[in-house]
Order: C-alpha cells, then structure tokens, then sequence
C-alpha cells in the first residue's frame, strides 16, 4: 500500500524569505502523480501545484516549485518570497495509477510571520 | 460553474440518528469521493466511485453507505452515527483522463454527540 509522509508538523517563516516543506512517500508503482494542495482556515483544498513521476523536470508555479527525486521518493515543495496569505495546512498527496485516490499525508502547518 | 458543492455545511446528531451528505458537480466528471478530515490524520478516503451506478470501499469505509444513481450526484450516509464520526466531510471529483485532478467542495462540519 502507498503511504505519504510529511515529518514537519508545523514550520514557521518570515515574509519574502523561502521555505521548503517536506513530503516522503513509498510506492511499488513507475507511473504515478504527486500533489501539493494548500487548506487555508476556510477549509477549502487549493491545488498548488502537480508533478508527473515521469518527468525529470520539477515543477514550478510562479512563487512554488518542488524538488521531486523519484529514486529517493521525496517531494519537497518550496515556497518563495512568502507571503501572509501562504498560512495554511500544506498536505502532500499521491494519487495511484487508476487514478481512483489520493493519499495524504497528515499535513503541514505553515505560519508566516511580518 | 458551482464546481463541486456540498449540502449541508453543517449539522449536529445525536447518537444513533442517521443522515445523508449530498454531493454535487456540474463538470461532467466520472469520478466521485468522499474523504473525512480529522485533525492531525490528513484526509482519509471513505468510498469512492468510478462512474454513475458504482461505488467502491476506500481507507475508512466502516459505517458508512454511498450511492451514484446520477453521474452528477454522490451521496454518504450515515445509518446510525457514532461520535467517531464527527469529523469534516470533504466530497471531490474529478475527470477519468489526464492528470485525474480532484476537485474538492467546501467540506461539511458533523458532530456527533
């Protein structure tokens, strides 16, 4: 079974400096998808950003990119130049081949401070 | 578009009483889930289904029932609730191609006493 681990509980970062969140997950799968999503206290799940297993490239979206190392099962995420709306839940998630779940991990919380 | 909803955003039950989370979305996905959210334990997959008539057990399927009569509807049911269901409720869809990205309503507050 996939499992996904986030080790960082709670992480803590100024504005305008970088961080970098941490995601560990065990698969026997080639072919999967990892995801970031972002749960701000309104609850809501926001899709930050996507990363095919297949591709080497990491992913980036403006101010978010990840550091995906397949051998290693690792998918960091890391956020640049931070901003007070980063504050959230941060999970990391890997979605199975079918495409029938995705897995999570237990979450980060992320405070950015002024 | 409303995306995917949830109906209701929040409700209280008493030991026993049975209740019904509907779920919506107008983007013609073929995939449906409900996850349940406690703190500390990240999002749990409850049921899940892959097309209008089929449902399938996800993680924590113990207690609860679903159904996907309409493509665009998933229901959860509770029959006879617990306090170890309160929790959020999260339903998602999402297409059957390409990167599969879900699409996540805005959650429903349960407690149960």
């Amino acid at each position: 079974a996939q499992t996904v681990t986030q080790s960082q509980p709670e992480m803590s970062v100024q504005e305008a400096e970088t961080v970098t969140l941490s995601c560990t997950y065990d698969t026997s799968e080639s072919d999967y998808y990892l995801f970031w999503y972002k749960q701000p206290p309104s609850r809501q799940m926001i899709l930050v950003i996507r990363q095919e297993a297949y591709k080497q490239q990491n992913a980036t979206e403006n101010r978010f990119s990840v550091n995906f190392q397949k051998a290693a099962k690792s998918f960091s995420l890391k956020i640049s130049d931070s901003q007070l709306g980063d504050a959230a839940m941060y999970f990391c998630a890997y979605r199975n081949q079918a495409g029938t779940a995705l897995i999570f991990g237990k979450g980060t919380t992320l405070s950015v401070s002024s | 578009n409303a995306g995917v909803t949830q109906t209701p955003k929040f409700r209280v039950l008493k030991t026993g009483q049975s209740m019904t989370l509907l779920c919506a979305q107008d983007m013609n996905h073929e995939y449906m889930y409900w996850y349940r959210q406690d703190p500390g334990m990240g999002l749990r997959l409850i049921h899940y289904s892959v097309g209008e008539g089929t449902t399938a057990k996800g993680e924590v399927p113990d207690g609860y029932n679903v159904s996907r009569l309409k493509k665009q509807n998933f229901l959860l049911g509770l029959e006879s609730a617990a306090p170890s269901q309160t929790s959020v409720y999260f339903c998602a869809s999402s297409p059957r191609t390409g990167w599969h990205e879900q699409f996540f309503g805005p959650g429903t507050r349960l407690t149960v006493l």
